[in-house]
């Protein structure tokens, strides 16, 4: 059974970066595709972009490209978004997601990690 | 990018009660659906999938339905547990990228 497991909340000031983590246990990592996923308070869910550790190869939404970076580190099954440049409608709440696929389509987001908030204030 | 627009935006039902929700997608996105419940301050969990495929552990009362552009999530019986938001999303491969619903907050009458 995966589990993914995300680092603690981060306060930030505006203009600058944060590197939110996310630990995976209970499947094979390099062979799973790794998601993040956003949702500002009170607000909806917004993909970001993915990873797929085998292939070390990630893509992202149009809306966060130049601006993200995901990445993944197979030695200790942990998972990494970058978001830079920040601003205070980047508070939110920040979801790492794992893949679930039916052969080579991806059907869906199973499980979950608990989340992290970031907070942009100056 | 595809678009999914979902509603109502709020429904408010009876314990027992059958609850539908309709998702409808900017372009044909086959059965490339998922539905998804998340309760306050906790993470979204997935329910469907496919369209209509039930998540391992889920409730019965729990389904999905439709193609194409137009989708259908029923709770069969509403139960005072199923309190939530509840979220499609579109899973097409190409192009690629995921989008979501802006969701429908069930609650109890």
């Amino acid at each position: 059974q995966v589990q993914l497991v995300q680092s603690g909340a981060e306060v930030k000031r505006p203009g600058s970066s944060v590197k939110v983590s996310c630990k995976a246990s209970g499947g094979t990592f390099s062979t799973e595709t790794i998601s993040w996923v956003r949702q500002a308070p009170g607000q909806g869910l917004e993909w970001m972009g993915r990873i797929t550790p085998m292939l070390g190869v990630a893509n992202y939404a149009q809306t966060f490209q130049g601006r993200v970076t995901i990445t993944a580190d197979k030695s200790t099954t942990t998972a990494y978004m970058e978001l830079s440049s920040l601003r205070s409608e980047d508070t939110a709440v920040y979801y790492c997601a794992r893949d679930v696929v039916q052969g080579v389509i991806f059907v869906g987001f199973d499980p979950w990690g608990q989340g992290t908030l970031v907070t942009v204030s100056s | 990018d595809i678009q999914m627009t979902q509603s109502p935006s709020s429904v408010s039902a009876s314990v027992g009660q059958r609850v539908t929700i309709t998702c409808r997608a900017s372009q044909d996105i086959s059965r490339w659906l998922a539905w998804y419940q998340q309760k306050p301050g906790k993470a979204p969990k997935l329910l469907i999938y496919a369209a209509s495929s039930l998540q391992s552990g889920v409730p019965s009362r729990f389904s999905g339905g439709g193609s194409g552009t137009d989708f259908t999530f029923t709770i069969s019986s509403l139960q005072p547990e199923d309190i939530g938001t509840y979220y499609c999303q579109q899973a097409t491969n190409f192009p690629p990228g995921v989008t979501f619903g802006g969701g429908t907050k069930v609650e109890i009458k």
